[in-house]
């Protein structure tokens, strides 16, 4: 069964510090990777796409990949308040197939 | 751009009655858009996906015949859930992709289902 896993949390950090969120997943026939942001009562915003081992960086965000290992990680920088969210990771594999969602991890940022 | 909007944002229905929640992509033609259900503290399942002008794919365990799927346009799909009983009531979100960017899926609000 294909899966995505993550920590569930809540992952605390200090405002302005680097938080570290982390996906792993089971189908080695993935190719696209998702770091998507869900806010309470709201639906999930994409924050990052990535396809190709190696970082990829937007702004404060940094997404991670190694498909050896079949991981997943997205870096906050200088995190803030309003970061505080629940994190979702997925997988797809090409361009037709379904998003597999993890659970999430929730971020919790203190001022 | 890359805008979803569903409709209605909330609705509370008694137990037997139907819904009808719409999905539209209002800056771009939808190849295909999904529909997602998420119970509290709980990740994003996927029901269905649909394609325009054809019939939608459900997902395994999700009843076709009371989650109806309608996806008349490259811009619109409505998700009606017929003789709604309350552990009917979540989030349902639906979700669609560009044409030409089917990598990427761009979320709609979420509409919140109450069935009382």
């Amino acid at each position: 069964q294909k899966e995505v896993e993550q920590n569930s949390g809540p992952l605390s950090v200090p405002e302005g510090a680097i938080a570290s969120l982390n996906c792993t997943y089971s189908d080695r026939g993935s190719q696209s990777f998702f770091w998507y942001r869900q806010y309470s009562g709201k639906s999930p915003e994409l924050i990052m796409s990535i396809y190709s081992n190696g970082d990829k960086e937007d702004g404060r965000f940094t997404a991670q990949l190694n498909k050896a290992s079949q991981y997943v990680s997205l870096l906050i920088r200088d995190s803030q308040p309003s970061d505080s969210a629940t994190y979702l990771c997925a997988s797809k594999r090409g361009s037709q197939g379904n998003l597999i969602f993890g659970k999430g991890t929730k971020l919790s940022v203190k001022p | 751009g890359a805008v979803v909007s569903q409709h209605p944002s909330r609705v509370i229905c008694k137990s037997g009655t139907s819904v009808k929640i719409e999905c539209r992509s209002l800056d771009f033609q939808a190849t295909t858009m999904f529909w997602y259900r998420q119970f509290p503290k709980q990740s994003l399942m996927l029901m269905a996906t649909s394609n325009e002008g054809s019939k939608a794919t459900y997902e395994q365990g999700v009843e076709k015949d009371k989650f109806l799927i309608n996806h008349a346009s490259l811009t619109l799909s409505t998700l009606t859930v017929t003789s709604a009983h309350p552990e009917d009531s979540s989030f349902y979100i639906c979700s669609a992709t560009l044409a030409g960017k089917a990598y990427e899926q761009y979320f709609g609000p979420g509409t919140r289902l109450t069935v009382t």
